[in-house]
């Protein structure tokens, strides 16, 4: 069964370093997501993205957040200075349509020194 | 903004016994979905639940979702072991932004 494949699976980083959180959405999906969790509490929305541009965003997904999807394939998520605030999990999803659930990735577990 | 809260949130319960989670939500869904989350693991779908009345059944699991009520509920039969995980409903406003609960944290015991 096709999956959404994140990487790294764990970014060390420290305070103030700019990182890019990897993901490749399943190849027909047309929706992709990037949400965060902290500690294994709530699954928190950061942004949704369809043909090529932001669809929404919270209020979490300030100017220091960006998303790119580069070449068709990959799908991006930057933080341009990390805090130590932005320690969690980053999950990448997708889907195919609006009435579809949402397919996530395994994470990438971004902890910040 | 859709609000969507879970109760309860943390659930210990025996094998074999039955209980149900609640999952009410604060304006308009368009549809209503359910995910189980193992601890450090992905989240895996469990249920879409498209309109009111909707109901899905998967082994031990049941979803339901009343949208006058603005609520949807996760009932499990005779649980056993394997269950344990965290429980996420999730609601989908007419905008690309599914927004989830707090999550069910449940624990069955042998």
């Amino acid at each position: 069964e096709p999956e959404v494949t994140q990487t790294p699976s764990h970014q060390v980083t420290q305070m103030g370093q700019e990182v890019i959180l990897r993901c490749v959405p399943i190849s027909n999906h047309l929706y992709f997501y990037w949400y965060r969790q902290i500690l294994g509490q709530k699954v928190e929305f950061l942004v949704s993205f369809y043909n090529n541009e932001i669809s929404e965003k919270s209020e979490i997904f300030d100017d220091q957040f960006s998303v790119e999807r580069p070449d068709g394939s990959n799908f991006t998520l930057k933080i341009r200075s990390t805090k130590l605030e932005d320690s969690a999990m980053y999950f990448c999803a997708s889907r195919d349509g609006l009435r579809s659930p949402l397919h996530f990735g395994n994470g990438t577990r971004l902890t910040v020194t | 903004e859709l609000k969507v809260e879970q109760n309860p949130l943390f659930l210990s319960m025996q094998e074999g016994k039955n209980y149900t989670i609640y999952c009410n939500y604060s304006t308009t869904s368009d549809r209503l979905y359910w995910y189980r989350q193992d601890p450090g693991k992905s989240l895996e779908s469990l249920f879409v639940l498209l309109s009111n009345g909707a109901v899905k059944q998967e082994g031990r699991l049941m979803a339901s979702l009343d949208t006058k009520a603005r609520l949807s509920t996760l009932h499990i039969t005779a649980a056993v072991h394997d269950l344990s995980a965290t429980y996420f409903c999730a609601g989908d406003p007419p905008y690309d932004k599914i927004i989830f609960g707090k999550g069910t944290r449940l624990h069955i015991l042998p």
